[in-house]
């Protein structure tokens, strides 16, 4: 059965500071995707990013980073200088290659400080 | 610009009623979904629709009813079966597994 994890539940960070999300998954699949979202406070979810399982390189773009280890079952997410409107709720979600459902995880609320 | 749209945004319902929720999108999309979000529970898959006239159950189907007679359209109909719908329901099409879901910003729906 497929299950995504997300330990943290909020965080608070001082603006300018990195901040690192975790995410880990569990699947039988050998194709899979995994995802990134954000939720601000209006409520609709905005696409941050997708990788699937056979593509292990790292991404950076802009203030924004990923890290996929498959030796691990980890996807997390690095948000580096941190700032106000990072402030949000952020998921982890994991896909089987028919894309029938996606699988959340419960989500880590972001705050940032000014 | 292409999107999802929700309506309404905010919905009010007297215990007893059924309820339906509308989404419209006009990306083309043929994958249609229903999510529900509760607090501290992440989403949960309601129904999806994969092509017009056809639809499956997702992990919390009971309660609930949809239709697919158009591309563009994917209501959510939460009837009086569903004994807690106080929740924010999500909608969301995918064009393929490359671009993940796009999301309709929800409709959130209060039991009084």
């Amino acid at each position: 059965a497929q299950k995504v994890t997300q330990a943290q539940t909020e965080i608070s960070v001082v603006e300018k500071e990195d901040v690192t999300l975790d995410c880990v998954y569990e699947t039988r699949d050998t194709t899979y995707y995994l995802f990134w979202y954000k939720q601000p406070p209006s409520g609709e979810l905005v696409f941050l990013i997708r990788r699937n399982s056979f593509d292990e390189q790292n991404e950076i773009s802009g203030r924004y980073s990923w890290n996929f280890q498959k030796s691990t079952s980890s996807f997390n997410f690095t948000i580096t200088a941190s700032q106000v409107v990072d402030s949000a709720v952020y998921f982890c979600a994991l896909s089987e290659r028919t894309g029938n459902q996606f699988y959340f995880g419960t989500g880590t609320s972001l705050t940032v400080i000014p | 610009d292409g999107g999802i749209t929700q309506s309404p945004k905010y919905l009010f319902r007297k215990e007893g009623q059924n309820v339906t929720l509308s989404c419209e999108q006009n990306l083309n999309h043929d994958a249609m979904y229903w999510y529900r979000q509760d607090p501290g529970q992440g989403l949960r898959l309601i129904y999806y629709s994969q092509i017009v006239n056809d639809f499956q159950k997702g992990d919390i189907a009971e309660g609930y009813s949809v239709s697919r007679e158009k591309k563009e359209s994917f209501p959510l109909t939460v009837t009086s079966a569903q004994k807690n719908p106080t929740a924010f329901y999500l909608c969301a099409s995918l064009r393929g597994l490359n671009y993940g879901y796009t999301f309709g910003s929800g409709t959130r729906l209060t039991v009084v």
